[in-house]
């Protein structure tokens, strides 16, 4: 069955600081992988999404992944926090049935002044 | 601003009774689907519509069902409601129906709280 593994459930990083989200999936064939992002009383935004072609995807925000097949990890990284990217952060899989998004539990991201 | 609009954006209730939750999806996409976010379950699919018909299904309980009307918009009619119904549902959209591969955007989601 197809799932997704976020290891962290709370990350703390100081401001100015790289950050590093960890996502693991469990899926057949090449999947199709997301990641959003959720702020307090917000919805979920698209940060950035892989398909195919270039393992490593620039998203918004300054934001980037990479899709690494051999280690079934599409982890998120930032090279510097901003206190504003405090919020939670999804990570999910495209199922190969229908549309549906197979979501992570998630990773608290909080910003350390 | 994803373009999908929810209403309402709150809702408080009592156990047995009924909501309608709604749904506009973007201008131009036809999929819709349902999410349910709680603490212990996390964040779950309920159900797709694809262009008026249901196309996909997932742990959605048998008190909770959903439409999609010819303009497009849908609802999602939760019934019997419980204690554990307290979640924050969300609707996305797509513009088809290729699947997994197609970028969904959410709505600021509906908080039903059931008392």
């Amino acid at each position: 069955a197809q799932s997704v593994t976020q290891p962290d459930i709370h990350i703390t990083v100081s401001e100015g600081a790289s950050l590093e989200l960890r996502c693991n999936y469990s899926y057949g064939a090449t999947p199709y992988l997301f990641w959003y992002v959720q702020s307090p009383g917000q919805g979920l935004q698209l940060l950035l999404k892989y398909f195919s072609g270039d393992t490593l995807v620039q998203g918004i925000k300054g934001f980037e992944a990479e899709f690494k097949r051999s280690q079934s990890s599409f982890n998120l990284r930032k090279p510097s926090v901003h206190w504003s990217d405090a919020a939670e952060y999804f990570c999910a899989v495209g199922a190969s049935q229908g549309g549906k998004l197979i979501f992570g539990q998630g990773t608290e991201l909080s910003v350390k002044p | 601003d994803s373009g999908v609009t929810q209403t309402p954006k709150h809702l408080i209730t009592a156990t047995g009774q009924r909501v309608t939750l709604r749904c506009s999806p973007r201008s131009g996409d036809l999929s819709v689907y349902w999410y349910q976010q709680s603490l212990d379950q996390g964040l779950q699919f309920l159900i797709q519509y694809y262009n008026g018909e249901e196309r996909a299904k997932g742990n959605i309980l048998e008190r909770f069902s959903a439409q999609q009307f010819p303009d497009l918009h849908s609802e999602l009619n939760l019934s019997s409601l419980e204690l554990g119904d307290s979640a924050l549902y969300f609707c996305a959209s797509s513009p088809g129906l290729a699947g997994g591969g197609e970028t969904q955007y959410f709505g600021p989601g509906t908080r039903l709280l059931v008392l």
